[in-house]
């Protein structure tokens, strides 16, 4: 059974560095990609972008290119989402989510990590 | 960027009757449309693919069709269980997925 198991959730401040995981287990991970989709209180989907673990090939959409770093460590099967310093708007819940090839929808999804950026 | 707008923004409809969704992109995406359902606390989940193929484990009501740019989601038989909020999304334009805003489907 395919299972994309989020970290929990967490509350920072501004300013502060954040990592937030997502544990993949029932596939291949290195050979599928894993992509992270942000979704602000009470608003839609944002696609945000992707990393295949095999050969960490990372992708970004243009909003969020330099605003977060995207990684994964194929030896425990795990991607990552990081910020270096957080801002109240990353207050959002974000989403990990499997992709099965470079033109495919997201098939699995984890439960989402919720982050609250607060002073 | 390829921008997809849905409408309408939300649907009431009563069980049994049918909904039709509405997805349109700002240029051709080919047949590379993905539907998602998302409940209240809880992860999306795909339903339909390829613009018209439903994902494992999606009953048959759930219908998807268009091209290029005009793209339909249909709910025949509408039941209590598909009260959600459903998005399109494009992945043609690689690596720049989007999604729509959104629709949702109330039930009356």
């Amino acid at each position: 059974e395919v299972q994309l198991v989020q970290s929990g959730p967490e509350v920072k401040k501004p300013g502060e560095s954040l990592k937030i995981s997502c544990k993949a287990s029932g596939y291949s991970f290195d050979n599928n990609w894993i992509g992270w989709v942000r979704q602000m209180p009470g608003k839609g989907l944002e696609w945000m972008g992707i990393v295949k673990p095999e050969d960490s090939d990372t992708r970004y959409s243009p909003s969020f290119q330099d605003q977060v770093t995207i990684s994964a460590d194929k030896s425990i099967n795990t991607a990552y989402l990081q910020w270096s310093s957080l801002k109240a708007s990353d207050s959002a819940i974000y989403f990990c989510a499997r992709q099965m090839g470079a033109t495919a929808p997201f098939d699995y999804w984890g439960q989402g990590t919720l982050v609250t950026v607060s002073s | 960027e390829i921008v997809m707008t849905q409408s309408p923004a939300t649907v009431s409809v009563s069980p049994g009757d049918r909904a039709t969704l509405s997805c349109r992109a700002s240029r051709s995406v080919n047949s590379n449309l993905a539907w998602y359902q998302q409940k209240p606390g809880q992860a999306p989940r795909l339903l339909i693919y390829g613009t018209s193929t439903r994902a494992t484990g999606i009953p048959a009501r759930f219908r998807g069709s268009g091209s290029t740019t005009e793209f339909t989601l249909t709910i025949n038989s509408l039941q209590s269980e598909d009260s959600a909020v459903y998005f399109c999304q494009q992945y043609d334009n690689w690596p720049a997925w989007t999604f729509g805003q959104g629709t949702k489907v109330d039930i009356k």
